[in-house]
């Protein structure tokens, strides 16, 4: 089971672009790596996956090396909207693995 | 809307008592992940049902217990409550692929008194 570990929080200002690292050396052929984001007192929501190379869609980016030791959340051009706690998760579903999140990132974004 | 529903969507109750959880995934997934979420903290895995049976557990006291019926919903008991048990608890339903995403519901706060 692959560990993550993450920047506890990230503060950024509205417009900018926010980049999250997400540590995990020991992850599995299998895993996919997928990032979700939880506002207080909801449950998290996906994102966006990948498991190899970049991966864009009409919130985030997210860039995977090719020793996927690590990946890189991406959100542009931030708004105070955007200020919530974002985890990643590696791992692959129903094949008898916790799926476990790590400790997450809290983004405060700043007027 | 995640098409997952979680009841009650509160609940207080004093230490000792038992208390159910409720869970239905969305239509057609087969397999639901339990977390629990102290305040201001992680996700913790509880457990992960998929079409009925267990599959993986994690950090999961021995006062708490799961199961997921026949028509796919889930139930997590916990019982003799203690004032650290308050929490939300959240389920998360997926479908068969490897690859698919968590749905996660709006949870239920549980709240030890």
């Amino acid at each position: 089971l692959a560990k993550t570990t993450q920047p506890i929080s990230m503060d950024s200002y509205e417009g900018q672009e926010v980049n999250i690292t997400c540590s995990h050396n020991n992850i599995a052929t299998n895993d996919y790596i997928t990032w979700y984001q939880q506002f207080p007192s909801q449950g998290p929501r996906f994102i966006i996956q990948g498991y190899k190379t970049k991966v864009t869609n009409e919130v985030a980016s997210l860039f995977i090396p090719a020793d996927r030791k690590s990946s890189t959340l991406s959100l542009p051009r931030v708004s105070l909207s955007d200020t919530a706690v974002y985890y990643c998760l590696v791992g692959v579903n129903n094949a008898g693995n916790m799926l476990t999140f790590g400790g997450g990132t809290r983004l405060m974004v700043k007027p | 809307d995640s098409g997952v529903t979680q009841t009650p969507k509160h609940l207080i109750t004093a230490t000792g008592q038992r208390v159910t959880l409720r869970c239905s995934p969305r239509s057609g997934d087969l397999s639901v992940y339990w977390y629990q979420q102290s305040l201001d903290q992680g996700l913790q895995f509880l457990i992960h049902y998929y079409n009925g049976e267990e599959r993986a557990k994690g950090n999961i006291l021995e006062r708490f217990s799961a199961q997921q019926f026949p028509d796919l919903h889930s139930e997590l008991n916990l019982s003799s409550l203690e004032l650290g048990d308050s929490a939300l608890y959240f389920c998360a339903s997926t479908g068969r692929a490897t690859n698919e995403k968590l749905f996660f519901g709006s949870g239920t706060q549980l709240s030890v008194l």
